[in-house]
C-alpha cells in the first residue's frame, strides 16, 4: 500500500498570506494525485486532480504542483473561508490512499 | 445534479445494513459512484466504487470482503451493504460521483450518512 504523508499537521496563516501544504508518497504515483478540502461538518470537495489541474469552479488562488513522490498545494492568498482540513489522495492504484490531512487555521 | 443519501442509522453488532445514495439530474449509468468512510475525528478512506452502466465494481484492499457496493439503474440508486456490522464500522459514510473519464474526478458528493454500531 502506498503511504501518503502530509505536513505540517496544522498550519496557521494570516488572511492574505500564502499557505503551502506538502504531501509525500512512499513510492512514485506519477501525477496521479488529487487534493481535497473538507470544511467542518461538510463533505469533502475536490480541488485539484492530476497534481495540478483545478477542478470545476475552484478559485485560481488554489494551485497544485509536483510529480513522483513530492507534491504541494498552494493557497496564494488565504481567505477566511479557506479554514478547513486539506487531504491529498493518490490514485495510482484503484481507489488509492489519502494522507492524514493538514488543518489550516486562520491566524 | 444531486446525490441524496439515506438517513442516519443505529444498529447492533452483527446486524446487516444497507445505505443508499440516489442520483438525480444526470445520466446515472454513465458516471461512477464511490463510497468514502470517515471514522469519528479521523481522515478519509475510499471503500469501493461501482459503474452502474456496466455493474463494474472495485474495492480498496482494506474493504474487500467487508462490504458490497452495488447499484440499481432502474431507480438511479447506489448502495453500500454490510452483512455483519462491527462497532468499528461506526463512522460517517459519503457517496461521491466520479467522472466517466476518470473516476477520481469527484464533482458531486452526498450529504453523508452517519452509522452508529453499538450494543
Amino acid at each position: 500500500e502506498i503511504v501518503m504523508t502530509q505536513s505540517p499537521a496544522t498550519l496557521s496563516v494570516s488572511p492574505g498570506e500564502r499557505a503551502t501544504l506538502s504531501c509525500r508518497a512512499s513510492q512514485s504515483v506519477s501525477s496521479n494525485l488529487a487534493w481535497y478540502q473538507q470544511k467542518p461538518g461538510q463533505a469533502p470537495r475536490l480541488l485539484i486532480y492530476g497534481a495540478s489541474t483545478r477542478a470545476t469552479a475552484i478559485p485560481a488562488r488554489f494551485s497544485g504542483s509536483g510529480s513522483g513522490t513530492e507534491f504541494t498545494l498552494t493557497i496564494s492568498s488565504l481567505q477566511s473561508e479557506d479554514l478547513a482540513v486539506y487531504y491529498c489522495h493518490q490514485y495510482n492504484e484503484w481507489l488509492g490512499t489519502f494522507g492524514q490531512g493538514t488543518k489550516v487555521e486562520i491566524k | 445534479v444531486l446525490l441524496v443519501q439515506s438517513g442516519a442509522e443505529v444498529k447492533k453488532p452483527g446486524e446487516s445494513l444497507r445505505i443508499s445514495c440516489k442520483g438525480s439530474g444526470y445520466s446515472f449509468t454513465t458516471y461512477w459512484i464511490g463510497w468514502v468512510r470517515q471514522l469519528p475525528g479521523k481522515g478519509l478512506e475510499w471503500m469501493g466504487i461501482v459503474y452502474p452502466g456496466e455493474s463494474d465494481s472495485r474495492y480498496s484492499p482494506s474493504f474487500r470482503g467487508q462490504v458490497t457496493v452495488s447499484a440499481d439503474r432502474s431507480i438511479s440508486t447506489a448502495y453500500l451493504h454490510w452483512s455483519s456490522l462491527k462497532a468499528s464500522d461506526t463512522a460517517m459514510y459519503y457517496c461521491a460521483r466520479g467522472d466517466r473519464s476518470g473516476w477520481y474526478i469527484t464533482d458531486y458528493w452526498g450529504q453523508g450518512t452517519l452509522v452508529t454500531v453499538s450494543s
